[in-house]
């Protein structure tokens, strides 16, 4: 079982604004970080930090945390960012472990 | 730009040892950075495996633990995996990833930045 939950999907409109979520007892102390994978693909960062995006992650990707829920929210959602998201962050234990959300898998109708 | 590479054997019999080896270019594993290793069973979700730091700190998914041995060989400028005693549950795409974790502005930071491109590893006789 995982120490972070995702819902497992979530679909959005064409254009329209979504927000996946993530929660663990361990983001009240550590930001979360997202990727986003395509079939066959490997995982791409798009989040990490406070809300922090890598060179060439579009900006309507951004993130966001509130007690122990992380959030990535996708404003203007396009055909392109139909994938499943990860989080991932460290175990609630205090030990150097590393933990990945489920994932969601995201439709855009 | 950093790269990653994994190699190693696509087929594996089961009770055997799992080993993979994950080249880095554009970087030097010994200026510092963890290095980790994340898998994915088909249709699955990720599963972190382990993360070893440059001078060689390891730190293990305690599910696989007691399988599990991650090194590094700095002159190379890579970094290893191997699993023993596998099963067809050890079925998955095999990631290596630069693992990065540090302090943020109010909480910890941590993410796996740089990924490499994944290799399917089948446990069957």
């Amino acid at each position: 079982s995982s120490e972070l939950t995702q819902d497992p999907a979530v679909s959005v409109a064409l254009g329209q604004t979504v927000r996946i979520t993530c929660q663990g007892d361990s983001l009240r102390s550590y930001y979360a970080s997202w990727y986003q994978q395509k079939p066959g693909q490997a995982p791409v960062l798009v989040i990490y930090g406070k809300n922090n995006r890598p060179s060439g992650i579009p900006d309507r990707f951004s993130g966001s945390s509130s007690g122990n829920t992380a959030s990535l929210t996708i404003t203007g959602a396009q055909a392109e960012d139909e994938a499943d998201y990860y989080c991932n962050s460290r175990d609630s234990s205090g030990n150097h472990l590393r933990v990945f959300g489920g994932g969601t898998k995201l439709t855009v109708l | 730009q950093v790269q990653l590479q994994e190699s190693g054997p696509g087929l594996v019999k089961p009770s055997e040892t799992l080993s993979l080896t994950c080249a880095v270019s554009g970087y030097s594993i010994s200026s510092g950075y963890y290095w980790g290793w994340i898998r994915q069973p088909p249709g699955k979700g990720l599963e972190w495996i382990g993360s070893i730091y440059h001078s060689g700190s390891t730190y293990y998914n305690p599910s696989l633990k007691s399988r599990v041995t991650i090194s590094v060989d700095t002159s190379k400028n890579q970094f290893s995996l191997k699993l023993s005693s596998v099963t067809a549950a050890d079925t998955a795409v095999y990631y290596c990833a630069r693992d990065y974790y540090g302090s943020g502005s109010y909480y910890w930071v941590v993410y796996f930045d740089y990924w490499g491109q994944g290799t399917l590893v089948t446990v069957s006789s």
